[in-house]
């Protein structure tokens, strides 16, 4: 079963503009992961934040952690053609025990960007 | 640098037969993840292997499913008498256990297609 949500399902912006999702979740993590997904093909890992740490930058990447809401986002900025795609976050279980590792993943945001 | 890949990419049957798919995970990972992707969904976890042991299988994994990590290296996902609802993306995925993180690298999935 999925952990959680993202939000918005869908967004769709011109070039140039910051784009916002944001993920909830259910149960304590270790850690979340976003992940981008061109159509019909595997998974490219974005960015990882740690439940103790409350917000990273990569590139034009900011992703926030907020653990007493269950939930993060993700921020992309100056935003690309090419950034076009479905992202999503995904969530490890705490340590300790066999399921640590095991991502559970959100149904994702489908991110268009028009030139 | 090599990736994680899968083979086939692709893959047709008629409703009935048994397919295996392989996957190769980067050569120093010590963890191998399946997971299967529906259109428009999520990934959702199936099972891991942690060198040549399987830690975790998800209830989704019905008795008609079942994976392999001979050696701890590559691994082999079996689906036997496929039924429609298998129709998928398998993603095979891995990741060298560290302390606190476990950063996962998907290959670029099996498309499975049942007639």
């Amino acid at each position: 079963s999925q952990q959680g949500e993202e939000d918005p399902q869908a967004l769709s912006i011109q070039e140039g503009e910051n784009a916002t999702m944001n993920c909830s979740y259910k149960t304590s993590i270790n850690n979340l992961q976003w992940y981008r997904q061109n159509s019909g093909r595997g998974l490219v890992h974005l960015i990882l934040i740690r439940s103790n740490e409350r917000e990273k930058h990569s590139g034009r990447l900011r992703v926030t952690l907020d653990t007493s809401k269950k939930s993060s986002s993700l921020l992309i900025t100056a935003s690309r053609a090419a950034d076009t795609a479905s992202y999503f976050c995904a969530t490890a279980p705490i340590a300790g025990g066999t399921s640590y590792g095991k991502l559970t993943f959100g149904q994702g945001t489908i991110l268009t960007v028009h030139p | 640098d090599t990736g994680v890949s899968q083979n086939p990419r692709h893959k047709i049957t008629k409703r009935g037969q048994n397919v295996t798919f392989r996957c190769d995970p980067i050569s120093e990972h010590n963890r191998l993840y399946w997971y299967r992707q529906t259109l428009g969904q999520g990934p959702e976890f199936l099972t891991y292997f942690q060198n040549e042991a399987q830690l975790e299988k998800s209830r989704l994994l019905s008795d008609r499913f079942s994976a392999e990590r001979p050696k701890g290296s590559f691994s082999t996902l079996e689906i036997q008498r496929t039924e429609q609802g298998d129709s998928a993306m398998y993603l095979c995925a891995s990741s060298l256990r560290e302390r606190f993180t476990d950063t996962q690298y998907f290959g670029p999935g099996t498309r499975l297609t049942v007639l």
